[in-house]
């Protein structure tokens, strides 16, 4: 079963610029969730998609969005970006119920903000 | 305020030695609580994943611990190599994660960095 994939897995922007990621999740599975990753901040949640709704949102400005599609791909748009936007931005499938729910990471997006 | 506390930052250790990461919580309700690698370049790994009735679980050489009425976790990685350097990371989860249900919220500590040298 092929894990999860996203592209590009690298891109360098300028300040102002938009971008748009993308993620597929496994197969099956019908849940995203959007993660920025950097040095100081670690993980931080961006947003959850369930069968094309957005489920959850993190504590990110507007310029962040999402969406998923009907085959459960989804992608994540920053707006006029920032320096402080660069960072990995990784995308997670979930599978399973309950506790026990399993969240299995892709390989990331790093993106750089110049 | 739901914070995830880990400790060391990071940590250098030599191969076939023996190592405990630390993770203190402030989450509440608890929930579950789960260990991730993360190899440099990679997207993180789930090693182990407790709940609160558990207190401690095996994955190979890792063995996770979890003492919920101190809220603290511990890793503890046995007889090292030099593929386990990388980043671990704890999680703990507010509520119970269902896909197609509730919301459910993970907070992230920042990780502990462990090399592994030869």
């Amino acid at each position: 079963k092929a894990g999860v994939t996203q592209t590009p897995r690298y891109l360098i922007k300028t300040r102002g610029q938009q971008v748009t990621l993308s993620c597929s999740p496994i197969s099956g599975h019908r849940s995203v969730s959007w993660y920025q990753q950097t040095p100081g901040q670690g993980l931080q949640f961006l947003f959850e998609y369930f069968s094309e709704t957005q489920r959850n949102k993190g504590n990110f400005p507007g310029r962040f969005s999402g969406r998923q599609f009907s085959n459960s791909r989804s992608e994540m748009n920053v707006s006029t970006l920032e320096l402080g936007d660069s960072a990995l931005y990784l995308c997670a499938s979930v599978y399973g119920t309950g506790v026990y729910n399993e969240q299995f990471f892709g390989p990331g997006t790093r993106l750089t903000v110049l | 305020k739901n914070q995830v506390e880990q400790s060391p930052q990071s940590l250098i250790i030599l191969e076939g030695k023996n190592c405990t990461l630390q993770c203190n919580y402030t989450v509440s309700p608890f929930s579950n609580l789960r260990w991730y690698k993360q190899d440099t370049g990679r997207g993180p790994v789930s090693l182990t994943i407790m709940t609160f009735s558990e207190n401690t679980k095996s994955n190979g050489r890792y063995t996770a611990t979890l003492d919920a009425d101190t809220k603290q976790s511990s890793l503890h990685i046995t007889a090292s190599q030099l593929s386990d350097s990388a980043s671990y990371i704890c999680v703990v989860s507010k509520t119970p994660q269902v896909s197609g249900g509730s919301n459910y919220k993970l907070t992230f500590g920042k990780g502990t960095l462990l090399t592994v040298n030869p």
